[in-house]
């Protein structure tokens, strides 16, 4: 009964560069939500999907972030152009958004981005 | 706006005592909360949940206290141990359609002392 799955776990770039992060949810799960944390800080919404529609993107920057999360695998989180601002960890969280039982988040170890 | 904050940044319990941790909402319609625990370099761990028609629930050594009157949320921990040193954090969720994103406070950091 794996839970969250997310890599890489971390992922050092350049200036400029290209991050891919990936995300699988929990088996049965449909709803994919994308946190980002600083360090000594609390975690902050990005964007919510389920498969293949972006519900709810109010936390994600305009420019240079996007989300996916297709019919078949894992959900992408791509930042284009990073920065050193962008360097921090991001976590992913799935949820079976079932109103008659539960829709608890839970969330996968991390990917922590580095930018150099 | 909304926001969600938390009392104390940090908390010092000898092994054994009870922790308590608090936490502070603004959003009155705010119907879900939730309390998680994190340990350095790792995810959030659901600990205990609590919707806004109850006032209290209870799982393992843990309690979760909703005044919804003062917007006041609590946990606690019986009998502390140091496996439960971490950063706690209360999050909440408002009653909005499609909407499932949480908010989260900063964070408490708990550490037990042997």
């Amino acid at each position: 009964n794996a839970g969250v799955m997310q890599n890489p776990r971390h992922l050092v770039r350049r200036r400029g560069q290209e991050a891919r992060l990936r995300c699988s949810p929990m088996k049965g799960h449909s709803h994919v939500y994308w946190y980002r944390q600083l360090p000594e800080e609390g975690l902050k919404f990005m964007v919510y999907l389920q498969k293949e529609n972006i519900i709810d993107e109010s936390g994600m920057p305009k420019e240079r972030f996007s989300a996916e999360f297709p019919k078949e695998g894992p959900s992408i989180l791509r930042i284009q152009q990073v920065v050193r601002g962008d360097s921090a960890a991001y976590f992913c969280a799935s949820s079976p958004l079932d109103r008659g039982l539960t829709d608890t988040q839970y969330f996968g170890p991390g990917t922590r981005l580095t930018v150099l | 706006g909304e926001s969600v904050g938390l009392h104390l940044p940090t908390l010092s319990v000898q092994e054994g005592d009870n922790s308590i941790i608090n936490c502070a909402y603004s959003n009155s319609a705010s119907d879900y909360f939730i309390w998680y625990k994190q340990e350095s370099g790792k995810g959030p761990q659901f600990i205990i949940d609590i919707r806004s028609n109850m006032d209290k629930r209870q799982g393992q050594r843990v309690t979760v206290l909703l005044n919804k009157t003062v917007k006041h949320l609590s946990l606690q921990i019986a009998a502390t141990q140091p496996g439960d040193s971490a950063v706690y954090f209360c999050a909440e969720k408002g009653d909005g359609g499609s909407q499932g994103n949480l908010i989260f406070g900063k964070g408490t950091k708990l550490s037990v002392k042997p």
